[in-house]
């Protein structure tokens, strides 16, 4: 069965390093989605993409954030600088193509992220 | 986009039914209601979606009540694999999906 890829599945780094996640969606998947989930809350959405092009980023912290899926298939997302309050799970999930009708997403592993 | 209300908590006992419920009383005509579910350090897993017609696959089934303003979500025969919290979720705009903090279901053996 398909599955979403990450990597990596841990970080550990130091506040005001930068970071990258990479997402590998399902293939064929047009949609691509970055969550945010903060310990004992639920999943919340970062950015999504509709093949390269950002459909909605505005819970993406600009300002440190930044997001990318330059070929419309695998994904980045990135944190310059780093801080304290940004340990979390990131978590990357895929759909076929926003559209008409239900667009279930699969979701990836995650990558947990702690800074020090 | 609509809210959904669950329960915090939840326990079942092994090889027993698991009935969870949901609120989502705001819900509009064309929305459709999701269920997944995140075992503790894992990604969301996706159960089941329905839009008015009960559904059913090889994980659970979806009962959505004819208002749609609820739906339940049930778990046949549960083990201790599906502990796990269950998020219930109305589809917005643009297919986003706003995860609550869902219901903590514990299987007790």
């Amino acid at each position: 069965e398909a599955e979403v890829a990450q990597s990596p599945r841990y970080k550990i780094t130091e506040k005001s390093q930068a970071v990258a996640f990479w997402c590998d969606p399902i293939s064929g998947h047009a949609t691509l989605y970055w969550y945010r989930q903060i310990l004992g809350q639920g999943p919340e959405l970062l950015v999504q993409f509709q093949d390269e092009s950002v459909v909605d980023d505005s819970q993406l912290p600009k300002d440190r954030f930044s997001a990318e899926r330059l070929k419309g298939v695998d994904s980045t997302l990135k944190i310059q600088p780093a801080e304290l309050g940004d340990s979390a799970m990131y978590l990357c999930a895929s759909s076929l193509r926003a559209g008409t009708g239900a667009q279930t997403q699969y979701f990836g592993p995650g990558t947990r992220l702690l800074v020090l | 986009d609509a809210k959904t209300t669950q329960p915090t908590s939840m326990d079942c006992a092994e090889g027993r039914a698991a009935n969870l419920p949901c609120n989502h009383s705001t819900i509009s005509g064309n929305e459709y209601v999701y269920w997944y579910r995140q075992i503790h350090s894992q990604g969301p897993q996706y159960i089941i979606h329905g839009l008015k017609n009960n559904e059913t696959n090889e994980m659970a089934s979806l009962i959505i009540t004819e208002d749609r303003k609820s739906s339940t979500l049930i778990l046949p025969h549960a083990t201790l694999r599906d502990t796990a919290v269950y998020y219930c979720i109305v589809e917005g705009s643009n297919y986003k999906l706003t995860f609550g903090k869902g219901t903590l279901l514990t299987v007790n053996p």
